[in-house]
This record gives structure tokens, sequence and C-alpha cells, in this order.
């Protein structure tokens, strides 16, 4: 079944430091998310990504995120300067389209801490 | 915005049935979904609804009913491997495609 698949799975980074997820989406979707989950809290929306451009994005996603899909297969989150509270587990998700039905698919997450 | 509140904690045991209920008060509904999350992992697709009604899915089956901004997850005949967090996860408006999710129900399955 296919799947999305991210890297790093882990990473520890100090604050200040520049860092980038990467996420390889289901290969015949098109619209791509980013969400993320703080330990122990709810699972939280940051932006969507269609078309080359960001189709939505939340109070969370302000200047020190930002999103690109620098070749026909991946899809990354960069955070320009990191913070403390950046720690959480970052979820790339995917669906083939937006229509009400169309499923969400999440990959195994990356986990940052931010020391 | 959305608003959406599902119970924190269940216990139920090996064998047996547990429903887990989700309310929502959204300023727009498009599909209503519930996932599964074991801890340390990604939450995994287990159904949606957008017609008011059951949708029946093997041993787990999800309701729905708009007017009264409910829905519930039944999981029956309880398996250990079951024990996980089920997050109901909702859809905006028309124009608004991302999922908006609850802080999830964490259900532990005894023998």
């Amino acid at each position: 079944e296919p799947e999305v698949t991210q890297t790093p799975s882990h990473q520890v980074t100090q604050m200040g430091q520049e860092v980038i997820l990467r996420c390889v989406p289901i290969s015949n979707h098109l619209y791509f998310y980013w969400y993320r989950q703080i330990l122990g809290q709810k699972v939280e929306f940051l932006v969507s990504f269609y078309n080359n451009e960001i189709s939505e994005k939340s109070e969370i996603f302000d200047d020190q995120f930002s999103v690109e899909r620098p070749d026909g297969s991946n899809f990354t989150l960069k955070i320009r300067s990191t913070k403390l509270e950046d720690s959480a587990m970052y979820f790339c998700a995917s669906s083939e389209a937006r229509g009400s039905g169309n499923t969400i698919y999440f990959g195994e997450g990356s986990w940052l801490t931010v020391v | 915005g959305q608003n959406i509140d599902q119970p924190t904690e269940m216990t139920a045991t090996e064998g047996a049935i547990v429903q887990i209920n989700c309310t929502y008060q959204t300023s727009g509904f498009n599909g209503l979904f519930w996932y599964q999350q074991h801890a340390g992992e990604a939450p995994t697709f287990l159904s949606y609804n957008v017609l008011d009604g059951l949708e029946e899915k093997g041993r787990f089956s999800s309701f729905l009913s708009r007017s009264k901004g409910y829905s519930y997850l039944l999981l029956k005949e309880l398996q250990m491997k079951d024990s996980a967090s089920y997050l109901c996860a909702v859809r905006g408006p028309l124009n608004d495609y991302k999922l908006s999710f609850g802080a999830g129900t964490t259900v532990t399955v005894r023998a």
C-alpha cells in the first residue's frame, strides 16, 4: 500500500538553528499538508499546499516556517530559527484531491527536539 | 472555528464493545473522520462520514448526526491491539479542506 514517507524520524537541534523536515507524499496525490503534535496535545494543522503554492495556513505557521516542493517528489518544511516551543512531532500528509471524501494520509512523523 | 470534544480516556475488556463519542461545533461542515493513533506513531485512517447514518467497516463502525453535531465510533470484539488513541477530526466549510482534530480518546483494553 502506498504511504507517505518522512525523514528524519528524529532530530535534535539547538535553539536558533534551521531545520528542514522532508517528506515524500503518495505519488498520485496532489494536496500536501504539514501538521504537528506537541507531546500530549492534539494534532494541529500548519499548512496545506497545492499546485506549488500554499493554499491555507494556520496562525502557527508564521514567518519562521516555509514549505517547498523542490522537485517532483519531495515536500519540505523549513523552520528558519527554531524555538524551544517548536519541539513536537511533525506529520506530513497528502490527499488525492480536496473533495469532502478525500482521505488525508499521514506519514510516520518526524520528532523534533529543540534544546 | 471548530470546537471538537471527545472523552479523554476509556477502558474496556477484551472482547467487549466500546463507543467513543465526539461532538463538534463548527462554522461549516464537510465531513467527519476517525483516526487511530498508537503512541508515537502516525494517525491512521479508520472511517469517514459526511451523511447522517452508520458506516460499518468490519469491527469498526461510525455514526453521524449532522443536526446534533454528533458522531460516535463503535469498536466491537475489542482486541489488545486496539489500545490506542482515537481521534475525531472534522473537515471545515466547503472551501476549507483541512482537518481539525479533537484531543483524542485514549482507549485501554484490558484482558
